[in-house]
C-alpha cells in the first residue's frame, strides 16, 4: 500500500534553511511527488513536482529560496533564508493506481 | 490570473445534501482535468474526486463512492460536487483544485461544510 510519510513538526530560525522530509513507503521509491504549501487559513499552493530522475519543476511565482531533490524514496523540500511568512503546513502528494494521496504534513514553525 | 472559487457550503443535517460549485476564470477551462479535495477541521488533505476535460473519465475515493457525484459545465467554466447522504465525517473544508499533468497546480480558497444536527 502506498504511504506518504512526513515529519508532523519542524522548526528552525528565521534566515536559516530546514530540510523537510517526505518518504515513500516500501516498494514505491519510483514515483513523483509534488510539494504543496498551505498557510494559515488558506488553500494549499502548489510548489513544485519533484520527479523520479531528480528533476523538477516548480509553480508560478515559487522564489528560488524552495528546492526540492530525492534519494531513493525519500525527497526533500529545502527552504532557504526562512522567512516569517514561510510559516505554514508543508504537503506532498502522489498520485497511482487511479488515485492521488497526500501525506500527513509538516508543520513548520519558524522561530 | 488563475482563479478557483468555490462555493454553495453551509451547515446540513445528517443525510441531507449539498450542491457545491467552482468557478474558474483566467485559463481555458475545458483542457483542464480537474478534482476536489478535502480538509477536516485541524486534519490533513484528502482528495475526494477527479474529471477530466471532457467528462469521459472520473474517478473517486473510496470514502464518497455512491455519495458524491463530480461534474462539470466547460460552457461556464464550472465545477461542481454533488454531496448526498452526508455524515458528521463529511464535515471539511471542500476545495477545486486545477489538474497539470496529475499535480494539483492552483487551488481555491474552499468553501465549508458542516454535517451537524
Amino acid at each position: 500500500q502506498l504511504v506518504l510519510t512526513q515529519s508532523p513538526s519542524a522548526s528552525a530560525s528565521l534566515g536559516a534553511s530546514v530540510k523537510l522530509t517526505c518518504t515513500l513507503s516500501s516498494g514505491h521509491s519510483s514515483y513523483a511527488i509534488a510539494w504543496l504549501q498551505q498557510q494559515p487559513q488558506k488553500g494549499p499552493r502548489y510548489l513544485m513536482k519533484l520527479n523520479t530522475d531528480g528533476s523538477h519543476s516548480k509553480g508560478d511565482g515559487i522564489p528560488d529560496r524552495f528546492s526540492g531533490s530525492s534519494s531513493g524514496a525519500e525527497y526533500f523540500l529545502t527552504i532557504s533564508s526562512l522567512q516569517s511568512e514561510d510559516e505554514a503546513d508543508y504537503y506532498c502528494q502522489t498520485w497511482g493506481s487511479g488515485s492521488w494521496l497526500f501525506g500527513g504534513g509538516t508543520k513548520l514553525t519558524v522561530l | 490570473e488563475v482563479q478557483l472559487v468555490e462555493s454553495g457550503g453551509g451547515l446540513v443535517k445528517p443525510g441531507g445534501s449539498l450542491r457545491l460549485s467552482c468557478a474558474a476564470t483566467g485559463f481555458t477551462f475545458t483542457p483542464y482535468s480537474m478534482n476536489w479535495v478535502r480538509q477536516a477541521p485541524g486534519k490533513g488533505l484528502e482528495w475526494v474526486a477527479y474529471i477530466s476535460g471532457n467528462s469521459k473519465y472520473i474517478l473517486y475515493a473510496d470514502s464518497v463512492k455512491g455519495r458524491f457525484t463530480i461534474s462539470r459545465d466547460n460552457a461556464k467554466s464550472s465545477l461542481y460536487l454533488q454531496i448526498n447522504s452526508l455524515r458528521a465525517e463529511d464535515t471539511a473544508v471542500y476545495y477545486c483544485a486545477r489538474d497539470f499533468a496529475w499535480v494539483f497546480d492552483y487551488w481555491g480558497q474552499g468553501t465549508l461544510v458542516t454535517v451537524s444536527s
